[in-house]
């Protein structure tokens, strides 16, 4: 039974430029929620996306947005990178509000 | 964004000690859970509770609820070096809702 998945492992970009994450769910959960974790610090939430919509949203600047298509899976898209969107972005999966699983990340390094 | 307060923020143990962590919040949660991140690697979950004055074991880990909602404490027993990493707790405030509120983590080194 395949865990959560995301990919890239790692992603080099320069500001002003845009990037796509990708995430694929835990077999079962319909429910996937994006985090950025900066260095030394807990997971922040993004948004949460359920039945294809963006269900609950973080405090997070609209260039944050996201997609989940109709096999669960989900996309992160941030516009206009900045040197502070610097992280390591974490896609969780569940079925509905029950217990979250984490992937192993996305490291992102925008210079 | 809101983080919880988790203390304390790093241990240097020997191997086979006992280890307490615990967090604390100024909002209300309905259910507190606690994971371990290794380097490179997203969170892993460990424990989650569900009631108020909930203890629940994990095989040497043991997790408490707290009565008023705001805290929860993690206890690992008899740490070997692979306890290392960072653990985290989170707090979910809503039970429609499963958006996760972190601390910053505690860092536990354990030396053989």
């Amino acid at each position: 039974d395949a865990g959560v998945t995301q990919s890239p492992t790692h992603l080099i970009k320069t500001r002003g430029q845009q990037v796509t994450l990708r995430c694929s769910p835990k077999s079962g959960h319909d429910t996937v929620s994006w985090y950025q974790q900066a260095l030394g610090q807990g997971p922040q939430f993004i948004f949460q996306y359920y039945e294809e919509e963006e269900r609950q949203r973080g405090n997070f600047p609209d260039r944050f947005s996201g997609h989940q298509f109709p096999n669960y899976s989900s996309e992160l898209n941030v516009n206009a990178l900045l040197l502070g969107d610097s992280a390591l972005y974490l896609c969780a999966s569940s079925l509905d509000h029950y217990e979250q699983y984490f992937g192993p990340g996305t490291r992102l390094t925008v210079t | 964004g809101q983080q919880l307060n988790q203390s304390p923020q790093s241990m240097f143990i020997q191997e086979g000690e006992d280890v307490s962590m615990n967090c604390t919040s100024s909002s209300i949660f309905n259910t507190w859970l606690w994971y371990k991140q290794d380097p490179g690697e997203g969170p892993v979950l460990l424990i989650a509770l569900y009631k108020a004055g909930e203890l629940t074991s994990n095989g040497r880990l043991t997790a408490q609820f707290g009565i008023t909602r705001k805290d929860s404490f993690l206890n690992i027993s008899a740490s070997i070096p692979s306890d290392v990493g960072i653990y985290f707790c989170a707090g979910q405030l809503n039970s429609g809702y499963s958006t996760l509120t972190f601390g910053k983590g505690t860092m536990l080194l354990v030396s053989p």
